[in-house]
């Protein structure tokens, strides 16, 4: 079993849908819980994070973690094309070997 | 923008090559993390240095080395260049040697031939 693994892609979703992108992972004592986007031939960057289970809300993105069943998710209401990217979940924890763990990814497209 | 700088942005080397590639860290942090991202895929952790130690490193063979220095900057560099080395190499900086957010920069794309 992969340390974090998110749902197979592509994604595809009409402009001003709601899309869902969820994540889950295998180490229990993960502390910290990371959406990142990446346009493609860039670098990712930083949507939001979340530390507490519940919800999370930044504009029209909503974070949901569920620590009991390893799980988190990113809602994107009102979907635009823009929002065309691949989603990158990572997960913080205490470990020395390595404290931040990302998953494989799950592309987005937004069709208008 | 991160304030997270990286150079050079794109690099092409061959087999058996050595290449250094550079990050700049954000004002106010300690920590830079290296990643390599292949095409398609996640980014794997290669190693990370806090307060300029090695402070954890991924499943990369030695060839792949780092250094901190005391302005936090940092170097990776990769000796014996294989062709499977081409990817996007990702700096990111952050505050703390823990599970703190990472900032990235906008990466080296490297190329063996």
């Amino acid at each position: 079993q992969k340390e974090v693994e998110q749902n197979s892609g592509p994604l595809s979703v009409p402009e001003g849908a709601i899309a869902s992108l969820n994540c889950t992972y295998s180490d229990r004592g993960s502390q910290s819980f990371f959406w990142y986007r990446q346009y493609s031939g860039k670098s990712p960057e930083l949507i939001m994070f979340i530390y507490s289970n519940g919800d999370k809300e930044d504009g029209r993105f909503t974070a949901q973690l569920n620590k009991a069943s390893q799980y988190v998710s990113l809602l994107i209401r009102d979907s635009q094309p823009s929002d065309s990217a691949t989603y990158l979940c990572a997960v913080g924890r205490d470990n020395y070997g390595q404290n931040f763990v990302f998953g494989p990814g799950t592309r987005l497209s937004v069709l208008p | 923008e991160t304030g997270v700088t990286q150079s050079p942005t794109h690099l092409i080397k061959t087999r058996g090559q050595q290449v250094t590639l550079r990050c700049s860290s954000q004002s106010g942090h300690n920590t830079v993390s290296w990643y390599q991202q292949a095409l398609g895929q996640g980014p794997q952790f290669i190693f990370q240095y806090y307060r300029e130690e090695e402070n954890g490193r991924g499943n990369f063979p030695p060839r792949f080395s780092g250094l901190q220095f005391p302005n936090y900057s940092s170097e990776l560099n990769v000796n014996a260049l294989e062709l499977d080395d081409s990817a996007l190499y990702l700096c990111a900086s952050s505050r703390g040697g823990g599970p703190e957010t990472q900032y990235f920069g906008p990466g080296t794309r490297l190329l063996v031939l």
